[in-house]
C-alpha cells in the first residue's frame, strides 16, 4: 500500500521557519519526483515546487511566490522528502500536501498525502 | 489568479451530463497533457483523468476528458449525488517551469 505521510506542521510566527517532512512507502521513492502542493482554506490548489530524482540531478523548481524562501530536499535512504520554509508570511498559511505522479510509465501513478496544516500568525 | 481558467461553479440534476472547461495557453495545455482531480471536503485530491483522456483504474467510465488546442474539458455523465465535489484541472507549464492548476469548479448536484 502506498503511503505519503506529512509531518512537521503547526503554528509559526511571521518571519519564522518550519520544516515539513514527507515519509513515503509502497513505491520506488528514489526514482520519483516529489512535489509539494498547498491549499489555503476555501481556496484552490497551488503547486509549491518539486525535486526530481538522482537520475535527474535532484533538480528543483519552485513557484515564484516561494522562490528564495522555500527549499525542497530529499533523503532517498530514508524515503523522505522535505520542505524547508523560511521567512514565512501570513499568506503561506495553508494545508500542504506531498504528492508524486508519473503518467509516462506502464503503470501510471498519482499519490497524495493526507496534508498538514501550516498556520503563520502572530 | 490561476494560470488555468475554470468556471467557479457548475450544477446538474441526477442522471444529467455536465461538462467543466479549463482554459490555458500554448505554454501549458497546448504543449502538455492535462489532468483532472476531484476533491471532496477535507480530503486530498483524487486523480480522475490523466494524459488528457485516460482514466486510472477504479475511476468510473462516467468520467471522461478531452483536449483541443489550449482548452480541455471534463465530462461527467449519469450525474450522481456523490459527484458533488470540487474539480481541478492541472498541467505542466513550460514557461513557468512548474505545474499549474485551475482555480477549481464546485459541482452541485441539484
Amino acid at each position: 500500500e502506498v503511503q505519503l505521510v506529512e509531518s512537521g506542521g503547526g503554528l509559526v510566527q511571521p518571519g519564522g521557519s518550519l520544516k515539513l517532512s514527507c515519509a513515503a512507502s509502497g513505491f520506488t521513492f528514489s526514482g520519483s519526483a516529489m512535489h509539494w502542493v498547498r491549499q489555503a482554506s476555501g481556496k484552490g490548489l497551488e503547486w509549491v515546487g518539486r525535486i526530481r530524482s538522482k537520475a535527474n540531478s535532484y533538480a528543483t523548481a519552485y513557484t515564484a511566490s516561494v522562490k528564495g524562501r522555500f527549499t525542497i530536499s530529499r533523503d532517498d535512504s530514508k524515503n523522505t522528502a522535505y520542505l524547508q520554509m523560511n521567512s514565512l508570511k501570513t499568506e503561506d498559511t495553508a494545508v500542504y500536501y506531498c504528492t508524486t505522479y508519473d503518467y509516462g510509465v506502464d503503470s501510471p501513478f498519482d499519490y497524495w498525502g493526507q496534508g498538514i496544516l501550516v498556520t503563520v500568525s502572530s | 489568479q490561476s494560470v488555468l481558467t475554470q468556471p467557479p461553479s457548475a450544477s446538474g440534476t441526477p442522471g444529467q451530463r455536465v461538462t467543466i472547461s479549463c482554459s490555458g495557453s500554448s505554454s501549458n495545455i497546448r504543449s502538455n497533457t492535462v489532468g483532472w482531480y476531484q476533491q471532496l471536503p477535507g480530503t486530498a485530491p483524487k486523480l480522475l483523468i490523466y494524459s488528457n483522456n485516460q482514466r486510472p483504474s477504479g475511476v468510473p467510465d462516467r468520467f471522461s476528458g478531452s483536449k483541443s488546442g489550449t482548452s480541455a474539458s471534463l465530462a461527467i455523465s449519469g450525474l450522481q449525488s456523490e459527484d458533488e465535489a470540487d474539480y481541478y484541472c492541472a498541467a505542466w507549464d513550460d514557461s513557468l517551469n512548474g505545474r499549474v492548476f485551475g482555480g477549481g469548479t464546485k459541482l452541485t448536484v441539484l
